[in-house]
């Protein structure tokens, strides 16, 4: 049972585009959801995370929206760079379960120059 | 820090044979989680330790997977024997808290042949 929706599959954005990648959930007892960045040889590496108290959060060039009525998270990406060019999962825990992470399927951006 | 160190970092071997993974945490982290990803099932927790206890194996898939984690500086993950099917790349996290940013390592890709 997938528990975390994630789409799309794939993405290809121009330099300087906004990339977004949306995920759903359907357990409501999720109250963490972080999103994580991978690059290829490497393990995931956190890139940012929200709790259900609010509805955005922005880090740098990063921001996560959260609709808890609709029960979706999306990740967007401003001013997308070649080097944003990764795997990004997002994911998402119940409580006290912290690190227990549902992972969504994955998102390969690639960012042209 | 060096952060979270896993080896190998590639192993091959043969339908049947025990394979071995190991993991060192990053020094002070009281959780270790072993994860498994692979294309058609994603990232899946596979076992969590707290304080070397293990606390959770709901996500490990038979008896043929066993983890264990005898000093705080030290986990192993073993499989015996090896079918084709466990071909995937393993990764362990480790956190200072359970809800605490959760590192992981480079991962070990595990080729069953």
């Amino acid at each position: 049972q997938q528990q975390v929706k994630q789409s799309p599959q794939s993405l290809i954005v121009q330099k300087g585009g906004i990339s977004i990648i949306n995920c759903a959930y359907e357990n409501t007892a999720f109250d963490y959801f972080p999103w994580y960045q991978q690059f290829p040889g490497k393990g995931p590496a956190l890139l940012i995370a929200i709790r259900p108290d609010v509805s955005e959060k922005k880090e740098g060039r990063f921001t996560i929206s959260f609709n808890k009525s609709a029960k979706q998270f999306s990740l967007h990406i401003m001013d997308s760079q070649p080097g944003d060019s990764a795997t990004y999962f997002c994911a998402a825990s119940i409580p006290g379960a912290g690190n227990m992470l549902t992972f969504g399927g994955g998102t390969r951006l690639m960012v042209k120059p | 820090d060096a952060g979270v160190i896993q080896s190998p970092r590639h192993e091959v071997t043969e339908m049947g044979q025990e394979v071995t993974l190991r993991c060192k945490p990053i020094s002070g982290h009281d959780y270790l989680f072993w994860y498994r990803q692979t294309m058609m099932r994603g990232l899946e927790l596979l076992i969590y330790f707290n304080n070397n206890v293990p606390i959770d194996d709901s996500g490990m898939p038979e008896d043929r997977f066993s983890a264990k984690m005898p000093n705080a500086s030290f986990s192993t993950l073993k499989i015996q024997p090896s079918e084709p099917r466990d071909s995937a790349v393993y990764f362990c996290a480790s956190s200072l808290r359970h809800n605490s940013p959760l590192h992981f390592g480079n991962g070990t890709r595990l080729t069953v042949t």
